[in-house]
């Protein structure tokens, strides 16, 4: 139980386009799900937290107009980096937890590697 | 300033042994701390829980000591196997909203 998928595996994509990420909880109702960043060589970095219905909270530093999540189910949640650059070229994983398992434990995607050309 | 420690760099040991990762913590006050593997070009997979009330967990081979007044958690695999050989992180929570903050992770390689 508590799979966490994401699609696509990986992206690449013209700079100045924008790019969208779905993540899918497949056994389970996620009540929260979270986005992360992760470069070469480093940790998971937080990017946003979403619940099912309402605005994402943003970390500090992650613009939220570049970054537009939109969390529409208990079971969806999506990424779309808009007019992406170089330099957003990485790991995005997300993850998911619910209110009817443990709000403590989060359930990891597979995560989506994103190449801007 | 918040800092999450782990050794960053590699572990190498050999089959059979006992790996032993370290997690250290400065300016938190988790109320949980967890232990993900990471393989590459993959997300993290939980291992383990442990809350701040709980000195030691166990499950099959792996076990996670917390230490909240030395601000360091342990992660012990016994019987190591090449399979183990990952990146191994540790997250502690932020006690906002299930937020966790991750360690940059050791990694770990298990050799015959």
């Amino acid at each position: 139980g508590a799979v966490v998928s994401q699609h696509p595996s990986w992206v690449i994509c013209k700079s100045g386009t924008s790019v969208k990420i779905e993540c899918r909880s497949l056994d389970f109702q996620a009540t929260t799900m979270f986005w992360y960043r992760q470069f070469p060589k480093q940790s998971l970095m937080l990017m946003a937290t979403s619940n099912e219905g309402s605005k994402a909270t943003y970390e500090q530093g992650v613009e939220k107009d570049k970054f537009l999540i939109n969390h529409a189910s208990l079971t969806l949640s999506t990424l779309t980096v808009t007019s992406a650059h170089p330099e957003d070229s990485s790991f995005y994983i997300c993850s998911a937890s619910s209110a009817s398992e443990s709000l403590d434990e989060q359930y990891f995607g597979p995560g989506t590697r994103l190449t801007v050309t | 300033s918040q800092k999450i420690e782990q050794n960053s760099e590699a572990l190498n040991i050999q089959e059979g042994k006992t790996a032993t990762l370290t997690c250290n913590y400065t300016n938190y006050s988790p109320a949980y701390l967890q232990w993900y593997r990471q393989d590459p070009g993959r997300g993290p997979v939980f291992l383990l829980l442990i809350r701040e009330n709980e000195k030691e967990k166990r499950k099959e081979r792996l076990k996670v000591t917390f230490d909240t007044t030395l601000k360091q958690s342990l992660f012990h695999i016994t019987a190591s196997q090449p399979a183990d050989s990952a990146t191994y992180l540790c997250a502690l929570d932020t006690g906002t909203a299930s937020k966790l903050t991750f360690g940059t992770g050791t990694r770990l390689q298990v050799t015959l």
